[in-house]
């Protein structure tokens, strides 16, 4: 029962355009999202967060949208860079648990 | 301040043998929580401690185990080890327990001839 879902496994963009990331829950009780970026050996990094009483929360280059009737969150990074290239995980804060969802790889082209 | 740390890094087991894997939480935290990443599936959560005791599980078998000590440091135990767990474990610590942000280790990187 996957509560988090990352439809899409791999996303390539051109170096500094827009890069939208997509991420759908299931659990309308998950109340907090969080966005982790992870590069090869190291663990995840915390990006960028919002919570379900907000539908948009930004961060310089990185914008997440919350749209709770759909139970779909993306992420915006405007403009894309080439060390924007990474695995992004979207997360979902339900009761004491965080559940992550599969990953996006996302390329950014020069 | 120090980060989270995993130990060891790699590890290489063969089928039936146990394992046990190491993290130590940024000091302060005191909730570490395990997951499992393998390719497709993503983060899986295994388990969460705070002050020594177990408030989270998530669905793996008994084979699964770990523990936390009054450091606040965790041990994962995985026992009679299968090839399917051939993956890169991932410990988490956060000030608090459950939600929220949390900050990862570099992982141990385990695999089961």
């Amino acid at each position: 029962d996957q509560q988090v879902k990352q439809n899409s496994p791999s996303l390539s963009v051109q170096e500094g355009r827009i890069s939208i990331l997509n991420c759908d829950y299931t659990n309308s009780m998950f109340d907090y999202f969080l966005w982790y970026k992870k590069y090869p050996a190291e663990g995840p990094t915390f990006l960028i967060s919002i919570s379900s009483i907000k539908d948009k929360n930004e961060d310089g280059r990185f914008t997440v949208f919350l749209n709770k009737s759909a139970k779909h969150l993306s992420l915006h990074i405007v403009p894309s860079q080439p060390g924007d290239s990474a695995v992004y995980f979207c997360a979902a804060s339900g009761i004491q648990k965080l559940v992550f969802g599969q990953g996006t790889r996302l390329t950014i082209n020069p | 301040k120090a980060g989270v740390t995993q130990t060891p890094r790699y590890l290489i087991k063969t089928r039936g043998q146990q394992v046990t894997l190491s993290c130590s939480p940024i000091s302060g935290h005191r909730s570490v929580s395990w997951y499992q990443q393998t390719p497709g599936q993503g983060l899986q959560f295994l388990f969460e401690y705070f002050s020594e005791t177990q408030r989270n599980k998530g669905n793996f078998p008994g084979r699964f185990s770990g523990r936390q000590f009054s450091n606040s440091r965790s041990e994962m135990n995985v026992s009679t080890l299968e090839l399917g767990d051939s993956a890169l474990y991932l410990c988490a610590s956060s000030v608090g327990q459950g939600i929220g942000e949390q900050f990862f280790g570099p992982g141990t990187r385990l695999t089961v001839l």
